[in-house]
């Protein structure tokens, strides 16, 4: 089975901040971990995948399999990044065989305040 | 130029009805999915085709039945809808399994 967890449903820092949203997960292959973030009332947008390595918008996220974690970063908050935050990971569903799904965490609703 | 697109975009129906929502991707991907989002922001995979092949059901009740008539849509078709069915589905499509997913905009579905 796989699972992702979020432990912060809600997080608010100030605005320059360092801002750590984090994400565990239970794999027991070899697992594709990404960022997704959802602003206000518009969709799902990839924001990065950990074999990228690549930083988008000043994030950053790093794939610690000792720790099954996948916690993404930044060092400095902007308003703008007040979104929805979901962890998801690429697995093979229940069915197996070639079939990958995604299983998303349940999210974290980051708000930088001014 | 919208790569994943969904209608309608808004649906307000009563209980017992039987309602349409309609995926399209101009991406050219082989795989297609929708997920529902609670009234908690909770996202959940319901249903994944692979080049028009239901690959992935997971455990949506009957009532639900996708459709997809070729690799750029995937419709979703709601029997008898019931005040739980409220929420947000999003339809995604990837260029193929195990792949980044790329979303819709979404369906607010709400039954009253």
């Amino acid at each position: 089975a796989q699972r992702v967890t979020q432990p912060e449903k809600l997080l608010s820092v100030f605005k320059g901040a360092p801002v750590e949203l984090k994400c565990n997960y239970s794999y027991s292959g070899s697992p594709e971990l990404f960022w997704y973030v959802q602003y206000s009332r518009q969709r799902l947008q990839l924001l990065l995948r950990h074999i990228s390595r690549e930083s988008i918008k000043g994030f950053t996220a790093d794939l610690n399999k000792g720790e099954t974690s996948f916690h993404l970063k930044k060092p400095f908050a902007q308003e703008e990044d007040s979104a929805m935050y979901y962890c998801a990971l690429s697995g093979r569903s229940r069915s197996g065989g070639s079939n990958y799904k995604l299983t998303f965490g349940k999210g974290t609703l980051l708000t930088v305040n001014p | 130029d919208t790569a994943v697109s969904q209608t309608p975009k808004y649906l307000v129906t009563q209980m017992g009805n039987d309602k349409s929502i309609k995926c399209e991707q101009n991406l050219g991907h082989d795989t297609m999915y929708w997920y529902k989002q609670d009234s908690k922001k909770f996202l959940k995979i319901m249903f994944s085709y692979n080049n028009k092949e239901l690959i992935i059901n997971e455990t949506v009740p009957n009532r639900f039945s996708p459709k997809s008539p070729d690799k750029a849509h995937l419709n979703l078709h709601i029997n008898s809808l019931e005040l739980g069915d409220s929420a947000v589905y999003f339809c995604a499509s990837s260029p193929r399994l195990g792949y980044e997913q790329y979303f819709g905009p979404g369906t607010r579905l709400t039954v009253t």
